[in-house]
């Protein structure tokens, strides 16, 4: 497509619900990125993949949080037994290379899906 | 831990006044910066970036940062604004393959 596009845009789950947030980067992307957008703050990194390798997962807050790219393309960010503090922008990003040790390469954005926990 | 900082909040204008968003980065080695805005309801898009050369960038829409080394600064300017400048500004460091983002700064432009 012609750019990264999230899936559902608004979720509303109940305490304790397991939610599955979708991505589809730019079509021959390498890199994908999941971000947590908290209200008033700016993107927190969580988690990245190369092709359907995830080499860095530092961000992730708990280990109820857990990303998947199993086929390098869509990437499926789960969160298990939501609770009130996850309630967030979840942004998705691509970019063709990675980014480190290439220049001029930029990251794309898509629009977020809202979470809401109530 | 890298990081980076952005010190306006909330920054309000009138049309055609100049703009300056102050970035401070905490690495001391090769950085690569980047400016990303948020328009009301829309995706972060870039709006310039840094990664070699000249330390003074230019980007779209009229926007220009100036990497200063010995300040660790990466500020964004812009000599007149307009109101459909009104959006959220982040300024970013790039740290091995991911991005670090600071808080934003909400810039609000009016006629």
């Amino acid at each position: 497509g012609a750019g990264v596009s999230q899936s559902p845009r608004y979720k509303v789950a109940k305490r304790g619900q397991d939610v599955a947030l979708r991505c589809d980067p730019i079509s021959g992307h390498v890199s994908l990125f999941w971000y947590q957008q908290a209200l008033g703050q700016g993107p927190e990194f969580l988690t990245y993949f190369q092709n359907e390798a995830q080499l860095d997962k530092s961000g992730l807050p708990s280990d109820r949080f857990f990303a998947e790219r199993p086929e390098g393309s869509v990437s499926t960010l789960k969160i298990q037994r939501t609770q009130q503090e996850d309630s967030a922008v979840y942004l998705c990003a691509s970019s063709i290379l990675p980014l480190q040790g290439v220049s001029n390469t930029e990251a794309f954005f898509g629009q977020g899906t809202r979470l809401t926990v109530v | 831990a890298q990081s980076v900082s952005q010190h306006n909040h909330h920054v309000i204008l009138s049309e055609a006044a100049s703009l300056e968003l102050g970035c401070n980065y905490s690495y001391g080695g090769t950085v690569n910066l980047f400016w990303y805005v948020q328009y009301p309801g829309q995706h972060l898009q870039l709006l310039l970036k840094y990664f070699s050369g000249d330390p003074l960038v230019k980007g779209i829409k009229g926007f220009e940062a100036e990497f200063i080394k010995s300040k660790f600064s990466f500020n964004l300017r812009k000599p007149s604004v307009q109101w459909s400048d009104t959006a959220e500004y982040f300024c970013a460091s790039r740290n091995t393959d991911k991005l670090i983002f600071g808080t934003g700064t909400r810039l609000q432009v009016f006629p």
